[in-house]
């Protein structure tokens, strides 16, 4: 067990820029989950996927925000045109199914300037 | 909208001392209470999943209660020591077709002071 992996640790942009962030769950859990957290919160949903397929994505996010989980393995998640309201840190989990404890990575944080 | 709710905010206790702390969530479609400890410059890391009502869970000196029918649970720690001091956190999970799906609490931040 290798645990969840995000690259890269630190992110930090321009407003306007887009930027991908990376997540590699563990091999066998077929559920994986995308959260914000921001200062003084606890993480806020973003998306999930069910092996390849994306289950729900909060109605919170904007259209400049994008999740994919090709072939059900790693997933990327896109903020295009970045603003600074987007700073926070980005948490990525997985899980064996719904319903288990999810297993968490470092997150990536993200600052814009 | 879900809404859970973490108290306290914060908490400093001194080592030895027996803590704990409450996390409320809705009454109706319970699924499931996850509980997280989130140590900093750690990731989250699960402490509890409780599904059943009066299930108390224990996990070396820290232990959880859950009341779905009132919606609340409480964690305790029994003897805190300075490894203890960490973010608590408390998930709901209100099944149906979003089961799995968690919403966070706010948490609730532990120092244990030596």
């Amino acid at each position: 067990d290798t645990g969840v992996s995000q690259d890269p640790r630190h992110k930090i942009t321009k407003r306007g820029q887009n930027v991908t962030f990376r997540c590699d769950p563990i091999s066998e859990h077929n559920r994986l989950y995308w959260y914000r957290q921001t200062l003084g919160q606890g993480p806020e949903f973003l998306t999930y996927f069910q092996n390849e397929a994306q289950l729900e994505k909060s109605r919170l996010l904007s259209d400049r925000f994008s999740a994919e989980r090709p072939k059900g393995s790693f997933s990327t998640l896109e903020i295009q045109r970045t603003e600074q309201g987007d700073s926070a840190m980005y948490l990525c989990a997985s899980s064996f199914t719904g319903g288990s404890p999810l297993h968490f990575g470092n997150g990536t944080r993200l600052t814009v300037t | 909208i879900l809404n859970v709710e973490q108290s306290p905010q914060s908490l400093h206790v001194q080592e030895g001392d027996s803590t704990n702390f409450t996390c409320s969530f809705p009454s109706s479609n319970f699924y499931a209470l996850h509980w997280y400890r989130w140590e900093t410059a750690k990731s989250p890391e699960a402490l509890f999943v409780m599904t059943l009502n009066g299930d108390e869970k224990k996990k070396g000196r820290i232990s959880a209660t859950l009341n779905t029918k009132e919606g609340y649970s409480y964690l305790y720690i029994k003897g805190s020591q300075p490894e203890d001091s960490a973010t608590y956190l408390c998930a709901f999970d209100a099944g149906g077709t979003s089961y799995g799906k968690l919403t966070f609490g706010q948490g609730t931040i532990l120092t244990v002071h030596p």
